[in-house]
């Protein structure tokens, strides 16, 4: 199992561009999630998905999309780079088990993509 | 916004003490608590995830408790090695939210 696999691992945007973060996970997990990290904060949601066609917002999603076509693929678009998110991208699963609730399942974590808009 | 803190920021500790750092959030609406471990270059890892009041749990030498009426949780680290070395987050859970998490303490072993 490779887990949460995110790519690229690091990227350097001009402001403007676009670009997609691509994350795939191999467990089947129903649960997936966008976080981000910026320096001195805690890990803040973007986006989450509970299964495939499934997306919601979360705390900071506005300059970000989603899709969630199949049940390994959750990709991160960003249409028009801002500095503001400049940061470091993690991508999450989780998996209820039958008859668990999915906020106690523990998360599993991609290694991050780290962005810098200039 | 919740209010997730995590004390102290970071610390370092010896090579074989014991160490023990804090979460703390709202005392209301608590769902459950998450702790993870993050290594440097690594991705965090998820060390437990607690939902009863007075709760301890326990992973070789890392155990935590949990106080949800005055909403606090501790993470214990007996004998510590150099491999502890790594930021310990938490994250809480309300009732009818998503986690919410703390900004983490970084922990560093000193041979």
């Amino acid at each position: 199992n490779a887990g949460v696999t995110q790519t690229p691992k690091f990227r350097i945007l001009k402001i403007g561009q676009s670009m997609t973060l691509q994350c795939t996970q191999d467990m089947n997990h129903n649960y997936m999630y966008w976080y981000r990290q910026d320096p001195g904060m805690g890990l803040k949601l973007i986006y989450y998905s509970v299964g495939a066609g499934i997306t919601d917002k979360g705390e900071v999603p506005n300059g970000y999309n989603v899709s969630r076509s199949t049940t390994e693929d959750f990709p991160l678009r960003l249409e028009l780079a801002a500095p503001s998110q400049t940061s470091v991208y993690f991508c999450a699963s989780s998996y209820p088990r039958q008859g668990a609730y999915p906020r106690l399942s523990p998360l599993h974590f991609g290694n991050g993509t780290r962005l810098t808009v200039t | 916004i919740l209010n997730v803190e995590q004390s102290p920021q970071s610390l370092h500790v010896q090579e074989g003490d014991s160490t023990n750092f804090t979460c703390s959030f709202p005392s209301s609406n608590f769902y459950a608590l998450h702790w993870y471990r993050w290594e440097t270059a690594k991705s965090p890892e998820a060390l437990f995830v607690m939902t009863l009041n007075g709760d301890e749990k326990k992973k070789g030498r890392i155990s935590a408790t949990l106080n949800t009426k005055e909403g606090y949780s501790y993470l214990y680290i007996k004998g510590s090695q150099p491999e502890d070395s790594a930021t310990y987050l938490c994250a809480f859970v309300p009732g009818n939210e998503k986690l919410t998490f703390g900004t983490g303490t970084r922990l560093t072993i000193i041979p």
